[in-house]
């Protein structure tokens, strides 16, 4: 059982380029989303889903983009990278919304933007 | 609003020492409540959890038990290890416009020396 897989575990982008963060899960999860994880600041929430086709903003929004056409998939898209979002980002789901506090964790990717 | 207060770390203790974390929170309604654990490179992993006043959470040796009285949700373990060391995180969760969103602390690290 795979759990929440997450792809790349390290990146390094230059300001301005764009990427993906890759998430999915094999457990049949409703509910899933993005944190991002700095020193200091603890785990701020940045997008989430309650079902395919169903996403919404969480804490910190800006400059992320997301889609959920699938159960399993989840990608977070950095549109134009800045050094401010230098961070550890993670992917978790839950069954359901009610849920949402029961999260299985991915293992973070780390992204780095000189 | 809603939100959860952990004494700050990091945490130092000797291996068979008595632990002790300490949580309040503030919350409207009857929240639930988790304790999570962050091992180094890892991502987080549900430890415990209570969903009602004087329920108490245990797992893998750590119990917290959830005090409405004084908005507490305290982790203890009577003898800690090595392998505890850890970053570990209170949290809680509260309906808010129908979906079921985690307010977290600011994480405690724990270092169990030998």
């Amino acid at each position: 059982n795979a759990g929440v897989t997450q792809t790349p575990k390290f990146q390094v982008l230059k300001t301005g380029q764009s990427m993906t963060l890759q998430c999915a899960q094999d457990m049949n999860h409703e509910y899933m989303s993005w944190y991002r994880q700095d020193p200091g600041m603890g785990l701020r929430l940045i997008h989430y889903s309650v079902g395919a086709g169903i996403t919404d903003q969480g804490e910190v929004p800006n400059g992320y983009n997301v889609s959920r056409s699938t159960t399993e998939d989840f990608p977070l898209r950095l549109l134009s990278a800045a050094p401010s979002q230098t961070s550890v980002y993670f992917c978790a789901s839950s069954l359901d919304r009610v849920t949402a506090g029961e999260l299985f964790f991915g293992e973070g990717s780390r992204l780095t933007v000189l | 609003g809603d939100s959860v207060t952990q004494m700050e770390g990091p945490v130092t203790l000797s291996e068979e020492a008595f632990l002790t974390i300490n949580c309040t929170y503030t919350a409207t309604g009857y929240p639930s409540l988790f304790w999570y654990v962050q091992y180094p490179g890892e991502g987080l992993q549900l430890l415990l959890k209570a969903t009602k006043a004087d329920d108490k959470g245990s797992n893998k040796g750590f119990e917290a038990t959830y005090r409405k009285e004084t908005t507490s949700f305290h982790l203890e373990k009577g003898s800690v290890q090595v392998s505890d060391s850890a970053v570990y995180f209170c949290a809680l969760t509260t309906r808010g416009d129908s979906n079921y969103q985690l307010i977290w602390g600011a994480g405690t690290k724990l270092i169990i020396k030998p």
